[in-house]
């Protein structure tokens, strides 16, 4: 089984200011990771994902993030928020099985001028 | 390059109503298919998935059904709508026995509000 939870529904940040979105998985099996944008009223767009390899991943839009197997995290940062970043961002593991991927709840992020 | 289309962009039905939601994939070939639903504050929903042709597995027990008429061609319907099918409809595509590692690309979706 697989699971995400997403720490936070809403987070707000000032424009300029460093983006933390968290995320944390639960998995069985060594997972694959990623992170969605959505903006309003449209479908999700991939952000970044984690295969193999190095754990820290670049995205685009100059967001990245970390795979920490010890914490079961994989959380997304960007270190200087800009008013176009503002839309809900969805963290999502994939472990096998049906092929199915898993995602959290979703957090909004608001960037404050 | 591989698109994905939804259509409608948006719809308003009575309950009661019958539903067709129709999703279609260019560019690549025996796609598995998604359909996901999300209703605020409750993340996106997989209601069904297709490996292929004829070929459906259903999630969750619901007024929905799903067919994959064609090889790129996935379709949500209901008989009679209820008031709880109103949300925002997905459609993804990704690539087929190719591990889980590969990415799920997202259709623009469908709203639907069933009054």
């Amino acid at each position: 089984a697989q699971s995400v939870t997403q720490l936070g529904s809403h987070v707000s940040v000032s424009e300029g200011a460093l983006v933390l979105l968290r995320c944390n998985y639960s998995s069985s099996v060594p997972p694959y990771l990623f992170w969605y944008v959505q903006y309003p009223n449209q479908g999700l767009q991939l952000l970044l994902k984690y295969t193999t390899g190095a754990t820290l991943v670049k995205g685009i839009n100059g967001f990245e993030a970390e795979f920490k197997k010890s914490e079961t995290s994989f959380h997304l940062t960007k270190p200087s928020a800009h008013m176009s970043d503002a839309a809900e961002y969805f963290c999502a593991v994939s472990s096998g099985g049906y092929q199915k991927v898993t995602f959290g709840i979703g957090t909004k992020l608001q960037v404050i001028p | 390059s591989q698109t994905i289309h939804q259509w409608p962009a948006t719809l308003v039905q009575p309950v009661g109503s019958p539903l067709s939601l129709e999703c279609t994939v260019e560019g690549t070939s025996n796609p598995n298919l998604y359909w996901y639903r999300q209703a605020a504050g409750r993340g996106l929903q997989l209601l069904f998935y297709s490996v292929g042709i004829g070929q459906i597995s259903s999630e969750v027990p619901q007024n929905l059904s799903a067919s994959r008429p064609q090889d790129r061609q996935f379709i949500l319907s209901s008989k009679k709508l209820l008031l709880s099918d109103s949300g925002f409809y997905l459609c993804a595509w990704r690539v087929t026995g190719a591990g889980y590692q590969e990415t799920q690309y997202f259709g623009p979706g469908t709203r639907l509000l069933v009054l």
